[in-house]
């Protein structure tokens, strides 16, 4: 089955500077890489999606990257803001194995000020 | 919509004892799905419900647990006899559809359990 790993597990940054996330997945038929934020006391949000026919997408301060060759994938944070603090969760699905996304082990992302 | 309504939000609890957990899912979505939450394993789904139908629960950990979902709007995660080791938070979501279809799992806020 698949498995995502994710790294770091933490992350500290100041600031205004870029955070960068990175998840590897295992089965190479997963199509489906969804980015998962959670604040201290919620349940995790999505906050970006990227499929496999896309190599890279963006919104606003956030993108995603996708490298199928190397079945890795990435989530990138611009100018960074305290409201970036969080817990984040990559995932990969397949169409094939229908609603069982498997999520990473998460990073916590603490932003300096 | 209120979203995911999920309750209790904290239970503490001894060794043994029954714990149900219950969720509301968004009207509307036909997907309901129970994710359980620890530090050493992470986010993981224990079973999900297709129009109120079990579709798969691979991830049920053991007979201890069971869950149902009577109608459209409710569901119950309940732990028989309850051990220390199923301390952790359990995570309500729903969708419209499958997710790799729609791309988003709403989650509800989670259930703190406690097995001392």
């Amino acid at each position: 089955g698949e498995n995502v790993e994710q790294h770091p597990s933490t992350l500290s940054v100041q600031e205004g500077d870029s955070a960068v996330i990175k998840c590897t997945y295992s089965d190479s038929a997963s199509n489906y890489f969804p980015w998962y934020k959670q604040e201290l006391g919620k349940g995790p949000q999505l906050i970006i999606d990227i499929r496999s026919n896309v190599g890279e997408k963006k919104d606003q301060r956030i993108a995603v990257t996708l490298n199928k060759t190397a079945k890795h994938f990435s989530l990138h944070i611009t100018e960074t803001q305290p409201e970036d603090s969080a817990v984040y969760f990559c995932a990969a699905s397949t169409y094939s194995s229908a609603s069982k996304i498997i999520f990473g082990s998460g990073t916590r992302l603490s932003i300096r000020p | 919509d209120a979203g995911v309504i999920q309750s209790p939000r904290h239970e503490v609890t001894e060794m043994g004892q029954e714990v149900t957990l219950r969720c509301k899912p968004i009207s509307g979505h036909d997907y309901l799905f129970w994710y359980r939450q620890t530090m050493m394993r992470g986010l993981e789904l224990l079973i999900y419900f297709n129009n109120n139908v079990p579709i798969d629960d691979s991830g049920m950990p053991e007979d201890r647990f069971s869950a149902k979902m009577p109608n459209a709007s409710f569901s119950t995660l309940k732990i028989q006899p309850s051990e220390p080791r199923d301390s952790a938070v359990y995570f309500c979501a729903s969708s419209l559809s499958p997710p790799p279809s729609t791309g988003e799992l709403f989650f509800g806020e989670g259930s703190r359990l406690t097995v001392l």
